[in-house]
């Protein structure tokens, strides 16, 4: 089946730490997306690809980091310069022109 | 900067009810408009898609309309269901290859 997979559901991280969220899309879009959703809050962009080996800094990507050496995954580095990880994370992805965005299942990441 | 706003931010309604929710965008320059719905812990899930030259679009119950000069959109869900309750968000998307850009969502709840 064609998708995006977000692993793991849910992460733990402790302070300090740097931890790694994957997302992987067997679509063969050229876009991917990394948005992060607090409670009662919309979706805020931090990171986005539009093609491999480039992406482009969203509205907070302070603290986080990306690559895109695959067209098919584009993982999310939250390092321990982002100082209130603790937040749902999701990954979207869709092709060039009139096409829509997919989303995966994201993935919950609590600081403790 | 484009800015999205959606009204109202929660809506309580009978099972059968016919309901509207509105999407309103601060730049009318968009490539095509999308709504989706959240259930509660979980990915988005596409509803309806609008390219900037249509009207509206039809999913079974739902309707989506947009008014680019105006820069809103409406969703609108014919004879509510109690498994329609969860959060709907409007997307906007620039260009082809932009970031997608969301509303904060209206959480839906639909009483039996």
């Amino acid at each position: 089946d064609g998708g995006i997979t977000q692993s793991p559901k849910y992460l733990f991280r402790k302070e300090g730490q740097n931890v790694t969220l994957s997302c992987e899309q067997n679509l063969n879009h050229d876009a991917m997306y990394w948005y992060r959703q607090d409670p009662g809050q919309g979706l805020r962009l931090i990171y986005y690809s539009q093609i491999v080996n480039d992406f482009q800094k969203g509205d907070i990507a302070e603290g986080y980091s990306v690559s895109r050496e695959k067209k098919e995954s584009f993982p999310l580095t939250v390092t321990s310069a982002q100082k209130n990880p603790t937040a749902f994370y999701l990954c979207a992805s869709k092709e060039g022109g009139t096409t829509e965005a997919f989303f995966g299942q994201g993935t919950r990441l609590t600081v403790v | 900067k484009q800015e999205v706003t959606q009204i109202p931010a929660a809506l309580s309604v009978p099972e059968g009810e016919n309901l509207v929710l509105n999407c309103s965008f601060t730049d009318s320059a968009i490539y095509n408009l999308q709504w989706f719905r959240q259930d509660p812990g979980k990915g988005l899930t596409s509803l309806l898609l609008i390219q900037s030259s249509q009207r509206e679009q039809t999913s079974g119950r739902l309707n989506a309309s947009l008014d680019k000069s105006s820069g809103r959109s409406t969703l609108y869900i014919a004879a509510s269901q109690p498994g329609d309750s969860a959060t709907y968000l409007c997307a906007v998307l620039k260009t082809s290859y932009d970031k997608v850009i969301f509303g904060p969502g209206t959480s839906l709840s639909v009483i039996p």
